[in-house]
Parts: structure tokens; C-alpha cells; sequence
């Protein structure tokens, strides 16, 4: 069975800090993709992996994939409230066919 | 507009009754998505389409539930004898199916519950 698991799956954090969201999957694969979703809305995406080794930055967010472990990181620098949110990692093991596997999200929130 | 449309937004329903929804995918993109997510979780795959051909149906994806895209376009997700466990977000997804990795672009998606 396909397997994609996020962690923490809930993240209280302050305004300014630091973090790293991790997400790790069962089977390889080279492409994988982050998404962020407010309350009630729907997903938007945020990053695009495509090849191990690749890292990808935008403003305060930071990711990146790691083939040989499975492995992908959301890094989180200073945040800001406006960075509450929950976060999906998802991993596409067919180029497409059955879609990709979603983890069940890290919800985040930013505390001023 | 550019982006993905979904409609309705909302639906209430009572048991046994079918229910369809309609995704209006944007205009360029060949692939199309239909996920569902549960409240704490993340979308789960249930069928998608390359132009007007169903390529894959998640095993989620009981016979209960229909999905057309006719002429590649605009595509509908119909539930029959709709259960209380049907309640969930159905999500539409779009994509442009190319050598940059599939980014795919969500609708709002369809509320649906079922009393």
C-alpha cells in the first residue's frame, strides 16, 4: 500500500521561529509536490520537486525532495501569521495515473 | 475566469437521492482530476480523464458513482442512492499533461451533505 506520511501532523508555533515540516513516502518517486490550504478554500500549489537533490524557495518557505530517503521538507523561516495554514505533500508514483497520494496534512498555526 | 470551476458549491441531500456535480476544468488542460476529502484529512484519489477518455478509477470509486467528460471539456460526477458516508469535499483538478511534472490546479469544490 501506498504510503505518504507528514509530520508533525499539528504545529503551533510563534510568530519568527523557525520549523521544518517533513514528509516521507513509501515508494520511489521523483516527483512530488507541496500544496497549502486555508480553511473552507481549496489548495493551492506551492512547489513543484521534480528530481532528487531539488530545492525550491519561495519567500519565507523553503523545499525540498531527497529521492533516496523518501524524504521531502517544508522549511519554515521567521514566520508570520499569514503563513497559518494547513500543508499537503503529495507524491505522484504513476506520471499522473491514479493521481497523486496525498499525506493527511500538517495544520499549522502562527501565533502572533 | 482562468481558473477551475466547480458547481454547485454547496449540496444538501437526503439519503437514496442522486446527486451530480460539474467541474469546468481550465480551457487548455487535457488531464482532469475528481478527489474527495473528509474533514483532517487529505484529497483522496478517485478517477481522473486524459482529454475525453476515463484512464483511471480509484478502487474508492464504488459503482455508485459516474464520471463523464464528454468531448474532453467540461467533465460530471454523479453519486446514485447517495449514503451518509458519501459526505465529504469533492475536489476537481485540472492539468496540463507535460515534461514539468504534473501540477494540478484544484476548483473550490462541491460540499456535499447527506442527511
Amino acid at each position: 500500500e501506498l504510503k505518504v506520511e507528514q509530520n508533525p501532523l499539528f504545529l503551533s508555533m510563534q510568530e519568527g521561529k523557525n520549523y521544518t515540516i517533513y514528509c516521507n513516502y513509501s515508494t520511489t518517486s521523483d516527483r512530488l509536490y507541496w500544496y497549502r490550504q486555508d480553511p473552507g478554500k481549496s489548495l493551492e500549489s506551492l512547489f513543484v520537486l521534480l528530481s532528487n537533490g531539488a530545492v525550491k524557495q519561495e519567500g519565507r518557505l523553503m523545499a525540498s525532495l531527497d529521492t533516496k530517503a523518501r524524504l521531502s521538507t517544508l522549511h519554515i523561516t521567521a514566520a508570520v501569521h499569514d503563513l497559518s495554514a494547513t500543508y499537503f505533500c503529495a507524491v505522484d508514483y504513476k506520471g499522473g495515473a491514479d493521481g497523486l497520494t496525498f499525506g493527511k496534512g500538517t495544520h499549522l498555526i502562527i501565533q502572533p | 475566469d482562468t481558473g477551475v470551476s466547480q458547481n454547485p458549491r454547496h449540496k444538501i441531500t437526503k439519503r437514496g437521492q442522486n446527486v451530480t456535480f460539474r467541474c469546468d476544468p481550465i480551457s487548455e488542460h487535457n488531464r482532469l482530476y475528481w478527489y474527495r476529502q473528509t474533514l483532517g484529512q487529505g484529497p483522496e484519489f478517485l478517477t481522473y480523464f486524459q482529454n475525453e477518455a476515463q484512464l483511471e478509477k480509484s478502487r474508492l470509486l464504488s459503482d455508485r458513482f459516474s464520471a463523464e467528460r464528454p468531448k474532453g471539456s467540461f467533465s460530471t460526477l454523479e453519486i446514485q442512492r447517495t449514503e451518509q458516508g458519501d459526505s465529504a469535499m469533492y475536489l476537481c483538478a485540472s492539468s496540463l499533461l507535460g515534461d514539468g511534472g504534473e501540477k494540478l490546479f484544484f476548483g473550490s469544490g462541491t460540499q456535499l451533505s447527506v442527511l
